[in-house]
């Protein structure tokens, strides 16, 4: 069954630096997401993707955040200068088109940032 | 503004044993409603999405109903496996414009533990 991946599974860096998450979303699929999910909090979206441009956004997602679907597979999401509260999974979904299937987002087994 | 309220917030159970978890909503327009799984360090993964049109939908061993009227929700598991043991969140989404699905809005989960 197809499956998103993602990676790095686990990235730790320093406060200040930028670091790139990387997603494979499924094949066939046209929107693409990202979340994160604060250790004990509720999942939060971040951002949507569509079309080849961002289709909504969160409050969280400020000019240090930027997505890119830099070929026909990759799905980045880069934040250029971390900070100690971006600390947090990161999960990247995608999904499909047509009812019912476009209801059903896929969410990748998540990155999880530590930022020290 | 749109919530999603879950109960109870944690819940331990014996093998075998049946359960019941909550959620009610604020949502308006009223999408679709959604139970994902998610086991500690990894992504959600979907077991139920249900319109507004659907009052039960089975999903092996998962059960979820809905009350669009009384914006309530409830998710029965049955003859509980030690790999039961997860978060169960629920999502609620919006309709947004032209039809399309909004971003998601996430309940904060349910731990449950099934302990032998």
């Amino acid at each position: 069954e197809p499956e998103v991946t993602q990676t790095p599974s686990h990235q730790v860096t320093q406060m200040g630096q930028e670091v790139i998450l990387r997603c494979v979303p499924i094949s066939n699929h046209l929107y693409f997401y990202w979340y994160r999910q604060i250790l004990g909090q509720k999942v939060e979206f971040l951002v949507s993707f569509y079309n080849n441009e961002i289709s909504e956004k969160s409050e969280i997602f400020d000019d240090q955040f930027s997505v890119e679907r830099p070929d026909g597979s990759n799905f980045t999401l880069k934040i250029r200068s971390t900070k100690l509260e971006d600390s947090a999974m990161y999960f990247c979904a995608s999904r499909g088109q047509g009812f019912p299937l476009s209801y059903e987002q896929y969410f990748g087994p998540g990155t999880r940032l530590t930022v020290t | 503004k749109n919530q999603v309220e879950q109960s109870p917030q944690s819940l331990i159970i014996l093998e075998g044993k049946n359960c019941t978890l909550q959620c009610n909503y604020t949502v308006s327009p009223f999408s679709n409603l959604r139970w994902y799984k998610q086991d500690t360090g990894r992504g959600p993964v979907s077991l139920t999405i249900m319109t507004f049109s659907e009052n039960t939908k089975s999903n092996g061993r998962y059960t979820a109903t809905l009350d669009a009227d009384t914006k309530q929700s409830s998710l029965h598991i049955t003859a509980s496996q030690l790999s039961d043991s997860a978060s169960y969140i629920c999502v609620v989404s919006s309709l947004g414009n032209a039809g399309n699905n909004r971003k998601l809005i996430w309940g904060l989960g349910t731990s449950l533990a099934v302990n032998p």
